[in-house]
């Protein structure tokens, strides 16, 4: 186990466009967890998913913004109609219920022009 | 709604000083606190774990200490280097993980 992967990297987009993130977890954790991150700031949290079921979402997390774990294992992150503020570092986390931490991914940043 | 402070902000060292960086926190009904490093355009690397029954953990050149009682936590880095340079995270867990903005570490040669 490699542990937390993210996929793209890197994601450069113009305005009105449409992304998608992938995270791909650690797979013995059943917990797996979205967070934003702007320049000088920590993560803010978007979103998680407990298995399959989406349990909390974030007052920050507009409706153009989707996230899905279909059969517990990977999930992805879309927002519609990109703005450029949410140009920011996209963090995907997971853990073993809570109590044992959070093990993140390396991220992907995306930037809006 | 838990609130988390780092202080300081930033910090810039010579190469071999200890130092000590510095994490409150306002509702302490926490489960666990976690230390994370961050590199410039990089994700989080876990550094050290705290359990809510446990008083501090330690790590090679680092201990990180924990006062639920006071709201406080304190991440001691013993002889500095230069490849200790990054942000350092502070973050606790109640249902949710929520962190500080942050100590930007400068080791300078």
């Amino acid at each position: 186990d490699t542990g937390v992967s993210q996929d793209p990297r890197h994601k450069i987009t113009k305005r009105g466009q449409n992304v998608t993130f992938r995270c791909d977890p650690i797979s013995e954790h059943n917990r797996l967890y979205w967070y934003r991150q702007t320049l000088g700031q920590g993560p803010e949290f978007l979103t998680y998913f407990q298995n399959e079921a989406q349990l909390e979402k974030s007052r920050l997390l507009s409706d153009r913004f989707s996230a899905e774990r279909p059969k517990g294992s990977f999930s992805t992150l879309e927002i519609q109609r990109t703005e450029q503020g949410d140009s920011a570092m996209y963090l995907c986390a997971s853990s073993y219920e809570g109590h044992y931490g959070y093990t993140f991914g390396s991220g992907t940043r995306l930037t809006v022009v | 709604k838990q609130e988390v402070t780092q202080i300081p902000a930033a910090l810039s060292v010579p190469e071999g000083e200890n130092l000590v960086l510095n994490c409150s926190f306002t509702d302490s009904a926490i489960y666990n606190l976690q230390w994370f490093r961050q590199d410039p355009g990089k994700g989080l690397t876990s550094l050290l774990l705290i359990q809510s029954s446990q008083r501090e953990q330690t790590s090679g050149r680092l201990n990180a200490s924990l006062d639920k009682s006071s709201g406080r936590s304190t991440l001691y880095i013993a002889a500095s280097q230069p490849g200790d340079s990054a942000t350092y995270l502070c973050a606790v867990w109640n249902n949710d993980m929520r962190f500080g903005a942050g100590t930007r570490l400068t080791v300078k040669p």
